[in-house]
């Protein structure tokens, strides 16, 4: 048990699908992180909420969503995808930083889930 | 700006020699810095992290990491190899004049062999 659950586990969809990733963590955690882990390649970052407000947007191609409802829940929602998307999408979280300061929040790992293994066909 | 490198993709040790997992960083401020296990078909777990104090720190499952700041190194190590170590090792970082959100290295994929 990681204290970060993502589901579902795997995902397989057609490129006119489409579907949502959900990623919850009770750690107490207020900065959450989507990633994405390609065979061969390294992880790539593409999304970063903390207290509920996207800091980061990697470059992330818009058919690609996120949502990030509270600090406990993160969604990526996902439409028209193409099959060079298939990957691991991991999801994360730390301790945040709080707006105007940066508190402890730089001594706190990063804290994974299992993934989703999404396949586009 | 803060970066990370991990000079090798793959390391191959044999079960009970030492092993290091090399890895070098690059930051305006201080570093915090740390170091992740990534089994098959799951995410990355915590090791160990380096934020001040001791040079050499120790972490989950008999695994250690000696901070150089004059080498701008942090590499892991353990004394001794099993084969249930191969995994795939990311070092990552912060830089503490810098923003909050980690950079992380390609990975080192580390084989044990029996």
């Amino acid at each position: 048990e990681t204290g970060v659950t993502q589901t579902p586990r795997h995902l397989v969809m057609g490129m006119t699908n489409k579907k949502s990733l959900k990623c919850e963590q009770h750690l107490g955690h207020n900065a959450m992180y989507w990633y994405k882990q390609s065979a061969k390649k390294p992880l790539e970052l593409m999304f970063v909420y903390n207290f509920k407000e996207q800091t980061e947007n990697n470059s992330v191609p818009s058919r690609f969503s996120p949502e990030c409802p509270n600090s406990s829940h993160l969604f990526l929602h996902l439409h028209t995808l193409q099959p060079e998307d298939s990957a691991l999408y991991l999801c994360a979280s730390s301790q945040g930083v709080n707006p105007g300061g940066r508190g402890s929040s730089y001594n706190s790992p990063l804290h994974f889930g299992n993934g989703t293994r999404l396949t586009v066909t | 700006a803060q970066s990370v490198a991990q000079p090798e993709d793959q390391v191959n040790v044999a079960e009970g020699n030492p092993l290091t997992v090399k890895c070098t960083y690059s930051v305006s401020g201080n570093p915090y810095l740390f170091w992740y296990v990534q089994y098959p078909n799951r995410g990355l777990q915590f090791l160990l992290k380096y934020i001040t104090g001791d040079n050499l720190v120790k972490g989950s499952y008999g695994f250690e990491a000696e901070f150089n700041k004059s080498q701008t190194s942090f590499h892991l190590k353990k004394p001794s190899a099993l084969v249930s170590d191969s995994a795939l090792y990311f070092c990552a970082v912060r830089d503490g004049g810098g923003s909050y959100i980690p950079t992380f290295g390609r990975g080192t994929s580390l084989i044990v062999h029996p």
